[in-house]
């Protein structure tokens, strides 16, 4: 099973500033990484798939990168509806996983 | 626009059984690779079961294989999750997503399971 790494735990952010969260998988996915994004009693949001590529309706202030093993998802500059946990996944290899989550919250 | 109900939720004895059931709108749902995730309570996200769009197909997590059914009614658009010898541990939110694409661009709202004496 590849595990997947989400650091830091917690990101604390002022509104407005840049905010860049990291994902690594314990072996090579390719580019086969997705980002969502969560908040309190709501369903997951698709964000970014292939790496880097942005799902429907997301703003472009939203950006993800790399491949292999070491991805990031970055914020440009965050607005107050950004708060939320973000989860990275795998789908590269069965069983797919996630990563633990790195909560954005407010500084 | 796309819907996924989850219904089926509520709380049940340890060692007991529920279904889930996932209600499927705005897509064709004979066409999409289905599956269940959970999380549970102030925890992550967990893949649980994948289903091919015409239910010949299905894998299960570790966690789960053996206890766990996944199947789907492309008739009536929906999918199931027959969920037995219930443990503490399958205490969650249960999400029924499409994963067609690999990745989960279409998440219904969840139901919450819990088990408990």
């Amino acid at each position: 099973e590849i595990v997947m790494t989400q650091s830091p735990a917690t990101l604390s952010v002022s509104p407005g500033e840049r905010a860049t969260l990291s994902c690594r998988a314990s072996q090579t996915i390719s580019s086969k990484l997705a980002w969502y994004q969560q908040k309190p009693g709501q369903a997951p949001r698709l964000l970014i798939y292939d790496a880097s590529t942005r799902a429907t309706g997301i703003p472009a202030r939203f950006s993800g990168s790399g491949s292999g093993t070491e991805f990031a998802l970055t914020i440009s500059s965050l607005q107050s509806e950004d708060f939320a946990v973000y989860y990275c996944q795998q789908y590269n290899n069965w069983p797919r996983t996630f990563g633990q989550g790195t909560k954005v919250e407010i500084k | 626009e796309v819907q996924l109900v989850e219904s089926g939720g509520g709380l049940v004895q340890p060692g007991g059984s529920l279904r889930l059931s996932c209600a499927a709108s705005g897509l064709t749902f004979s066409n999409s690779w289905m599956n269940w995730v959970r999380q549970a309570p102030g925890k992550g996200l967990v893949w649980v079961s994948r289903i091919s769009n015409d239910g010949s197909d299905s894998v299960y997590a570790d966690s789960v294989r053996g206890r766990f059914s996944i199947s789907r009614d492309n008739a009536k658009n929906t999918l199931y999750l027959q969920m037995n010898s219930l443990r503490a541990d399958d205490t969650a939110v249960y999400y029924c997503a499409d994963g067609s694409k690999a990745y989960y661009d279409y998440w219904g709202q969840g139901t919450l399971v819990t088990v408990s004496s």
